[in-house]
């Protein structure tokens, strides 16, 4: 059974840092492309980071670009995201999430930015 | 960046209805495109993928169609497990964007 376990989310302050960690099961993590995505009841679902399986491909939403940096450990089979200077608007639940379209997603983890 | 863009915002309906959600893209994403049902408190669960092919396990009510920029879900035949929240996602681009989603009430 493919698991996705997020962690790392919690309340920090605007201008702060947090890195979420994600560790896989059930799949062959290396050969999978994974994700961020994050969601908010104001913006709806917003996709935030794609790193590829093998070449080492990584992209990021234009609202991240330059603040967030995705990253994977194969050996440990984890992905994470370390994120700086963190704003208001980056509150979100942040998901885990596999493949080029995602067919298989995490349980998700909280991160409130707020004073 | 593509823009998705869904159509109705929200839907209501009664069990046993044919329900179809559109989804457009700003510019052609070929067939690639994929649609996911989302409860309250819970992750997102992917129904199709290249705009029409069904994830396994998927009812069979569920079907998509469309390419180019035009896309829609089908529900056949609306069952009371259905009540839920739908998103379009496209992935021809490296930016990934979701439509903002439709609530399907009764």
């Amino acid at each position: 059974e493919v698991q996705l376990v997020e962690s790392g989310g919690g309340l920090v302050q605007p201008g702060g840092s947090l890195r979420l960690s994600c560790i896989a099961s059930g799949f062959t993590f290396s050969r999978y492309s994974m994700n961020w995505v994050r969601q908010t009841p104001g913006k709806g679902m917003e996709w935030v980071s794609y790193i590829s399986g093998s070449d080492g491909s990584i992209y990021y939403a234009d609202s991240v670009r330059g603040r967030f940096t995705i990253s994977r450990d194969n050996a440990k089979n984890s992905l994470y995201l370390q994120m700086n200077s963190l704003r208001a608007e980056d509150t979100a639940v942040y998901y885990c999430a596999r493949g080029v379209y995602v067919d298989s997603w995490g349980q998700g983890t909280l991160v409130t930015v707020s004073s | 960046d593509i823009q998705m863009t869904q159509s109705p915002s929200t839907l209501s309906a009664s069990v046993g209805d044919r329900v179809t959600i559109t989804c457009r893209a700003s510019q052609s994403i070929s067939s690639w495109l994929a649609w996911y049902q989302q409860k309250p408190g819970k992750a997102p669960k992917l129904l199709i993928y290249k705009a029409s092919t069904l994830e396994s396990g998927v009812p069979s009510r569920f079907s998509g169609s469309g390419s180019g920029t035009e896309f829609t879900l089908t529900i056949s035949s609306l069952q009371p497990d259905d009540f839920a929240t739908y998103y379009c996602q496209q992935y021809n681009s490296y930016s990934r964007t979701f439509g903002q989603g439709t609530k399907v009430e009764i």
